[in-house]
């Protein structure tokens, strides 16, 4: 089992330009997350998937969108591609809710 | 040593000393909370979990008391050693299951 995985792990965007991070879970779980984690901070929702072809908005949404076409796969997109979005992101997973989350290695995202 | 909320973020003990970290939670309809560990450059990890039908859960060299009269919930290691330096952070669902809100973490500092 890889557990979850993310790629790529780090990547530096130029204002204004998009681009898609992959998750990708081999256990089989229902529940994906994303999350945001800005320097020092705890981690904030940005969207969450109940499974395949159902996703739903989490805290701060804004500024990217998901699909989850598989079970297995959960992609964030960024469109427009701004300094605020500077940050760390961590896709997780679950078996079911509320459970334990497991959680990707990261992205580290850097706009300029 | 013991970390009295979000006001001291940061905690030091001695090797071989027991740790106490405190959460002060928001919600009185979470009913699920989690405590994770997040080493440097790292995704989080689970630690131990409780539903707010417990007081108290014991893992290994863990413990996590929850008093939901004053939302608290506080993570005790036994015995800390230098590999348990990292951040910890809490997370409650809020009652709605779905989603995870996390706390700005403690950052704990093993001395040897």
């Amino acid at each position: 089992n890889a557990g979850v995985t993310q790629t790529p792990k780090f990547r530096i965007l130029k204002i204004g330009q998009s681009m898609t991070l992959q998750c990708t879970q081999d256990m089989n779980h229902n529940y994906m997350y994303w999350y945001r984690q800005d320097p020092g901070m705890g981690l904030k929702l940005i969207y969450y998937s109940v499974g395949a072809g159902i996703t739903d908005k989490g805290e701060v949404p804004n500024g990217y969108n998901v699909s989850r076409s598989t079970t297995e796969d959960f992609p964030l997109r960024l469109e427009l591609a701004a300094p605020s979005q500077t940050s760390v992101y961590f896709c997780a997973s679950s078996y079911t809710i509320p459970y334990e989350q497991y959680f990707g290695p990261g992205t580290r995202l850097t706009v300029t | 040593g013991e970390n009295v909320g979000l006001h001291l973020p940061t905690l030091s003990v001695q090797e071989g000393d027991n740790s106490i970290i405190n959460c002060a939670y928001s919600n009185s309809a979470s009913d699920y909370f989690i405590w994770y560990k997040q080493e440097s450059g790292k995704g989080p990890q689970f630690i131990i979990d409780i539903r707010s039908n417990m007081d108290k859960r014991q893992g290994q060299r863990v413990t996590v008391l929850l008093n939901k009269t004053v939302k608290h919930l506080s993570l005790q290691i036994a015995a800390t050693q230098p590999g348990d330096s990292a951040v910890y952070f809490c997370a409650e669902n809020k009652g709605t299951g779905n989603q995870f809100y996390f706390g700005t973490g403690t950052s704990l500092t093993v001395i040897p």
